[in-house]
């Protein structure tokens, strides 16, 4: 167990939907990242916050967003669902300094 | 380009074998590199983090090397069991940045009885 929780953990929806993934990062950990992992592909990064603060962007769809809350949870948002956002999502929280990630389990959304 | 590639793709072993996977990356500045370990449908979990000064690194049954000069590592994984079966994750940051990380594709393994 990382310590980091993903909810839910397999979401089905249809292609023009809206929504909502949410992290909780290990205790004393500031940083939330989020990742894409399609069938069979390595894991894209997507964005990063620091205790409630964008800090990183990667390959994010505008069509998606995040954000951090005052207690550290993190929710990822994905609207107007194409088929191709059928991925597992996963949220990872860093330990300071070392920047060693610890990844929840991940949420597979599947869009029909 | 900032890359990192492991080889093999995939790989099937016996139980009980050894067996050794690569990872070259081109990131610069290096300031460290990490091995995951990923079962299907999971989360990745570290295996091992070598910074640049170090050459081997062990975590039970696991044993990474790192050659900086050359820009390569290798993760070695002795007597495989079944549990080993996963895709092995090499991942370095850019800049020694946790949130400029580049992941390899990595090496899915398949360990039979």
């Amino acid at each position: 167990d990382s310590g980091v929780t993903q909810t839910p953990k397999h979401l089905i929806t249809a292609t023009g939907q809206r929504v909502t993934l949410r992290c909780s990062p290990r205790s004393g950990d500031l940083s939330v990242y989020w990742y894409q992992q399609s069938l069979d592909q390595g894991l894209q990064f997507l964005i990063q916050y620091y205790n409630g603060e964008e800090r990183a962007k990667g390959n994010i769809l505008e069509r998606f967003s995040a954000q951090q809350f005052p207690d550290l949870h993190s929710e990822l948002n994905l609207s107007s669902l194409e088929l191709g956002d059928s991925a597992l999502y996963f949220c990872a929280s860093s330990v300071l300094g070392t920047g060693e990630l610890f990844f929840g389990e991940g949420s597979r959304l599947t869009v029909l | 380009k900032n890359q990192v590639e492991q080889s093999p793709q995939s790989l099937i072993i016996l139980e009980g074998k050894n067996c050794t996977l690569q990872c070259n990356y081109t990131v610069s500045p290096f300031s460290n590199l990490r091995w995951y370990k990923q079962d299907t449908g999971r989360g990745p979990v570290s295996l091992t983090i070598m910074t640049f000064s170090e050459n081997t690194k062990s975590n039970g049954r696991y044993t990474a090397t790192l050659d900086a000069d050359t820009k390569q590592s290798s993760l070695h994984i002795t007597a495989s069991q079944l549990s080993d079966s996963a895709s092995y994750i090499c991942v370095v940051p850019i800049s020694g940045s946790a949130r400029q990380l580049t992941f390899g594709s990595g090496t899915q393994l398949t360990v039979l009885p």
